[in-house]
């Protein structure tokens, strides 16, 4: 089974209105932390934002925020007021337990674009 | 501060040849692993290193390696090219392994097998 799970394979969006990213995960695991990445067409992986098994709010960074459903194991990545240099990939990953290890497992993506 | 910086960006080989890719972690950081992307495949984990030591590895064969050194800069090396290996190698740099956020990505090696 697929620890982790995108399901949109493209996502198109109005500029300035907000879109929702899908991603679901897979793990018995107690403690675990999810990423949400960027990557445009250069291939650099960006970060954008983080949340911890146990933080109890759900993550923001400036436009993004990701809506931590911890019971259903959904982790959906919501930006807001989109903008053009927003169009790229987006994977969503995990790094499980505590194995001391930065090992993330990533979906297959989104990729999302932003039209005028 | 400088962000994670893998040489070269770019680089086209033949089958059978052998590559080395370099990745500089974030100053601090001392914590990098690896991790390919193929189209096919996605992003595929390769290994992690810390403190000079391979802490995991992940499910490639021995035909890839790597190493890190005393200031934590890792190399990774393919031998025996395969057309297969073409993909997007990329390195990431932590503080310590498994620890918070701070997890974050050069802008990866291009290599091409012809």
């Amino acid at each position: 089974a697929q620890k982790i799970t995108q399901t949109q394979p493209g996502m198109f969006v109005q500029e300035k209105e907000a879109v929702t990213l899908d991603c679901t995960y897979d793990t018995s695991d107690q403690s675990y932390g999810l990423f949400w990445y960027k990557q445009p067409s250069s291939g650099e992986m960006i970060f954008l934002i983080y949340q911890g098994s146990y933080d109890e709010q759900n993550a923001t960074e400036g436009r993004y925020s990701l809506n931590f459903q911890k019971a259903r194991k959904s982790a959906n990545l919501v930006i807001s007021a989109s903008q053009l240099g927003d169009s790229a990939m987006y994977f969503c990953a995990m790094r499980e337990g505590f194995s001391g290890y930065s090992t993330l497992t990533f979906g297959k993506g989104t990729m999302l674009l932003v039209s005028p | 501060k400088a962000g994670v910086t893998q040489t070269p960006r770019y680089l086209i080989k033949t089958r059978g040849q052998q590559v080395t890719l370099s990745c500089s972690p974030i100053s601090g950081h001392r914590s990098v692993s690896w991790y390919q992307q193929t189209p096919g495949q996605g992003l595929q984990f390769l290994f992690e290193y810390f403190s000079e030591t391979q802490r995991n590895k992940g499910n490639f064969p021995g035909r890839f390696s790597g190493r890190q050194f005393s200031n934590s800069r890792s190399e990774m090396n393919v031998s025996t090219l395969e057309l297969g290996d073409s993909a997007l190698y990329l390195c990431a740099s932590s503080l310590n392994p498994g620890q918070g956020k701070e997890l974050f990505f050069g802008e990866g090696s291009r290599l091409t097998v012809l």
